[in-house]
Formats: C-alpha cells, structure tokens, sequence
C-alpha cells in the first residue's frame, strides 16, 4: 500500500486559514488522494479528494503538487467544529481500501 | 438514504461470549468495507465485499473472525470467544468501485470485552 506522511498535530486560531500538508512520493499514476477526517468518537467523514488537479467543495480545498508527491488541504476559514484528525490516504489499486496513517491532529483555538 | 448505519452503536460482553454486528451501507454501493479502530490509531482495514462476494481479507481478521453480506446489501460481522484484544471501534463502510469515489462510513460499534 502506498505510504502518506503527515505531521502528527497543527494547531489553528478560529476564523484563520488552516494548510494541512501531506507527502506522497511513492504515489502511483493511478492513486487518487483522499482526504478524511475523524471527529471524537465518530466515523471517518469524506473531504475531499483528487488526481491531478486541484480541487475544491464546500469544505475545503486540495492543492495537488505538479509531481503529485505531495498535496495540501485547505480549510479556508477554520471553525472550532473542524477541531479532528485529518487523514490524508492514496486511493488506488484493485480494491480501492482505504489506508489509515495516523493522520494530523488539528486544534483549533478560539 | 440516511447513510450508512450500523448497530449496536455499543456493545459490553464477557469475554468467551460471542457478538455479532451489522451494517446497512448506502443503497446503491456495491462495496462494503470493515475496519477496526483503537484508542489513538487510525482505522484498520479488515475485510472487503464487492455485492455478495468478500474479496479479501486481512491479517488482522482471525479465525474467530466472520463476515457476510448475503444479496449484497447489509452486512454481518461476528466475532466468537472473544478476548480482551478485541476491545475496539469496529467501523464499516460503503463506496461505489473505483478509486475516484468516495467512500461513507457508519458511526461504528465500540465493544468493550470484560
């Protein structure tokens, strides 16, 4: 499985931009990076994800590398209701399982 | 479709006891995936289906480990004789095929094994 490394925390202040980056230089032509987060005690909840170009929702925007060795999350304005860990995954391969790191625990200060 | 819903939502047994839990995907995805979570790490792949048929297991999933989703829509995960190790979040979810889709998880079921 195709390896993510994040850093283990990130802290925030409320209403300022948040960039979560991701390293992925084992990445193959086909992955699709996946982005997850997990509140406590909850399910892993959908992000965003991409290929090769960036992207964006309502939640967030991706900012994928030209190499596509790395990519970067981007909560436009933070809340304190986006206080989780977020995981950055490669979704690839013949079965298209998600793997789980560790992931970046974001706190965000009011 | 409300999601993916799993139940119970929590789950205390003996252990040597056996448990059994269920998950309802969203309707119309063909995948189904299980995971388990403990304190601290993220989840842990376990088991795969696409419709009725299971795809491929993990290391992790034990002999005392199994799983169905008969017809392809819900699905079971029974655990017998528990142990202690099995205390976990035991997580599922679904997600049409294919790498660019995204894939719904349930609120999962915490066991706890005294």
């Amino acid at each position: 499985d195709a390896k993510t490394t994040q850093p283990n925390s990130m802290e925030s202040n409320e209403e300022e931009p948040v960039h979560l980056p991701c390293n992925h230089s084992t990445i193959s032509g086909t992955d699709y990076i996946h982005w997850y987060r997990q509140l406590p005690s909850q399910g892993p909840e959908y992000v965003i994800h991409g290929l090769t170009s960036n992207v964006n929702n309502r939640m967030a925007s991706l900012a994928i590398a030209e190499d596509r060795k790395s990519s970067t999350l981007i909560l436009h304005r933070a809340t304190l209701r986006d206080a989780a860990v977020y995981y950055c995954i490669l979704r690839g391969g013949s079965n298209y399982k998600l793997t789980f790191g560790k992931g970046t625990l974001l706190t965000v200060n009011p | 479709d409300t999601g993916v819903s799993q139940d119970p939502r929590h789950k205390i047994t003996k252990r040597g006891q056996n448990v059994t839990f269920r998950c309802d995907p969203i309707s119309e995805h063909n995948r189904l995936y299980w995971y388990r979570q403990t304190l601290g790490q993220g989840p842990e792949f376990l088991t795969y289906f696409q419709n009725e048929a299971q795809l491929e297991k993990s290391r992790l999933l034990s002999d005392r480990f199994s799983a169905e989703r008969p017809k392809g829509s819900f699905s079971t995960l029974e655990i017998q004789r528990t142990e202690q190790g099995d205390s976990a979040m035991y997580l599922c979810a679904s997600s049409l095929a294919g790498p660019g889709t995204e894939a719904f998880f349930g609120q999962g079921t915490r066991l706890t094994v005294v």
